[in-house]
Formats: C-alpha cells, structure tokens, sequence
C-alpha cells in the first residue's frame, strides 16, 4: 500500500498520561499535514510541514502538542498531559509541493483515534 | 478562503443521482472549489475541483455557476458505498509560503437508501 499510513489506528489512555501518533506520508510527497477531528464536525488544521521544516501551526495547538518530522519523511504528533477533551480523531495528510499539490489536494490517512478516559 | 454553505444532511435512492449543493458567495477570482468526501471511520478522500469550467472524473462531476458562486457536485449513479459525509471547501492556489491546508465545515451528510 503506497497510501498514507497512521499508527496506531486506535489508542485509549488515561487523563494525564503522555501519547505518540506516527505518520508515515506518501513518499514522493513532501508537505505533510495534522489535522484534528472530533465527533460530529469536520476536521481542523493542527499544523504543517515542508519538508523537516514546521511552517504553520494552528492556535488549536497548544503547548502540550508538539509536532516533529526529523527527517522530512515520517512525522510524529505527541500530546502531553491528555484532557478528556483531546478525545479525537487525529489525522495525517500529505502532497506534493508546487502545482501538483494545488491539482491532486491532499492524501489522508485513516486516522488514529484517541480516547482519554 | 471564502466560506461554503451546505445542507446538513440529504437523502438518495440508490441508483438515482445525488446532487449536492453548495453556496460560496463570497469566492474570490482565484479561488478553486474542492469537493472531499469521508466515509464513516475513514480519512478525507478527494473527489474533484475546478475553478470556472464544469468538470468531470470517474468518480463525479462538478458543476459551478457562471457566477462562481455557488456549484453542484453530481454523484450519477449513487450506490450505497456512497453513504459519506461530503464537503465543499474554497481555497486559493498556493501563493508564498502558503501551506495548501483545507478549512472543513460541516459538509453534507448523505444517505444512499435502498
């Protein structure tokens, strides 16, 4: 499967304990993508890569998240200190950089859903 | 980006046509209209985009107004794997240091129905 992948695709935690999401994004594509969806609505950017380099980040993305692609190839995504109300689902997307990426949009994963109990 | 209006959910009998509507009054010259789809449990999944002109794929057709301000996504022949939430999203092309990322509202929640 040449998709976007997430890992893992279900994880339950307790409140207060720290959690890690992996994306491993499309190989040709260098622009990467979080974004964050709770029941009912549609998802929200988090932030974005180019490359290793995080250019944007949402104001939804507080001091406990961080974001990191090290190498400008997988990313992962870490909550520190979970809330009940970071009960979602997190999803990763990727595209190509330039033109292309305007043309084909962005290729998501199938999520990793988070419950903080 | 400009914002879209869609109706919260719609019904289709299988085998017939869904046309999905959505209004973007205020869409500027640049601005391209995406249609994405999730089916339930699933991430996003394209669907199509255009700017001016009607366009058409495998999966649907898109047709916007002269105006551009308001555009119908066509599913011809709907199946029940069709059963999504679909959303209409506005967005200028990338510009400088812009990221390409996607505003979701709401979309449009269909039900393919036997």
């Amino acid at each position: 499967d040449t998709g976007v992948s997430q890992d893992p695709r279900h994880k339950i935690t307790k409140r207060g304990q720290n959690v890690t999401f992996r994306c491993d994004p499309i190989s040709e594509h260098n622009r990467l993508y979080w974004y964050r969806q709770t029941l009912g609505q549609g998802p929200e950017f988090l932030t974005y890569f180019q490359n290793e380099a995080q250019l944007e980040k949402s104001r939804l993305l507080s001091d406990r998240f961080s974001a990191e692609r090290p190498k400008g190839s997988f990313s992962t995504l870490e909550i520190q200190r979970t809330e009940q109300g970071d009960s979602a689902m997190y999803l990763c997307a990727s595209s190509p950089s330039g033109d292309r990426g305007l043309l084909v949009g962005l290729f998501f994963g199938e999520g990793s859903r988070l419950t903080v109990l | 980006d400009a914002k879209t209006t869609q109706p919260p959910s719609m019904d289709c009998a299988e085998g017939r046509a869904a046309n999905l509507p959505c209004n973007h009054s205020t869409i500027s010259g640049n601005e391209y209209v995406y249609w994405y789809r999730q089916i339930h449990s699933q991430g996003p999944q394209y669907i199509i985009h255009g700017l001016k002109n009607n366009e058409t794929n495998e999966m649907a057709s898109l047709i916007i107004t002269e105006d551009r301000k308001s555009s119908t996504l066509i599913l011809p022949h709907a199946t029940l794997r069709d059963t999504a939430v679909y959303y209409c999203i506005v967005r200028a092309p990338y510009s400088g240091a812009g990221s390409y990322q996607l505003t979701f509202g709401k979309g449009t929640k269909l039900s393919v129905i036997p």
